[in-house]
């Protein structure tokens, strides 16, 4: 398997506009995991899905936030509109879930710069 | 309180030194440990895991745990350039985890 894949890699857009941003998790994981990094923050839980439906958004910082994941290879992270705090990396993981569920399998991010 | 606490580096150490990194958590109800290492410009990796108090070895690392004072550390001995990287620890809350800011590791030849 590939393992987690993102794109785009990087992204460079200017305040106000819509930011799409893609993932494929590995085949047959169960979980699916959107995570924002700063060096401010570190990195945060925006949102999780289990089996496709969304189970917590509580780490979604506001509206101009949204997440789908239409079917079980692919989920979206969508901000619109972008605005020049929302600049970070945005990692994508999956798992297959259980307990313990140590393992999360990371992609290599999209980096987001909104000017 | 933050639930999970690490000191964020930078630490820097020549090769072949003993590293130690910690952590600690609010949260006694949590059961399960992990270090992950990151790379730079990469996502993390699960490097360690454990559910029980006391120590796990595998290779030059040792997870160690110790829920009475809710405290968890990393030791890298023998260290190399290699193990330069971001080590973040991690707790498991349900299916969800959270992770510490991370510490800053250089390795110096």
């Amino acid at each position: 398997d590939a393992g987690v894949i993102q794109s785009p890699r990087h992204e460079v857009t200017e305040m106000g506009q819509e930011v799409t941003l893609r993932c494929k998790p590995i085949s047959g994981h169960d979980y699916l995991f959107w995570y924002r990094q700063t060096m401010m923050r570190g990195l945060e839980l925006l949102i999780y899905f289990n089996n496709n439906v969304p189970i917590d958004d509580s780490g979604m910082p506001e509206d101009r936030f949204s997440a789908k994941m239409p079917n079980a290879s692919f989920s979206t992270l969508k901000i619109q509109p972008s605005e020049p705090r929302d600049s970070a990396v945005y990692f994508c993981a999956s798992s297959l879930g259980g307990q313990p569920n140590e393992k999360l399998f990371f992609g290599s991010g999209t980096q987001l710069s909104v000017l | 309180q933050k639930e999970v606490e690490q000191d964020p580096g930078p630490l820097s150490v020549p090769e072949g030194a003993i590293v130690s990194l910690n952590c600690t958590y609010s949260n006694s109800a949590f059961q399960y440990f992990m270090w992950y290492r990151q790379y730079s410009r990469k996502g993390p990796e699960l490097l360690m895991y454990t559910y029980s108090s006391g120590n796990k070895e595998d290779g030059r690392f040792t997870a160690q745990v110790d829920k009475s004072s809710k405290y968890i550390s990393l030791f890298i001995r023998d260290s190399q350039p290699s193990d330069s990287a971001t080590y973040l620890c991690a707790i498991q809350r349900g299916q969800n985890f959270v992770f510490g800011p991370g510490t800053r590791l250089s390795v110096l030849p």
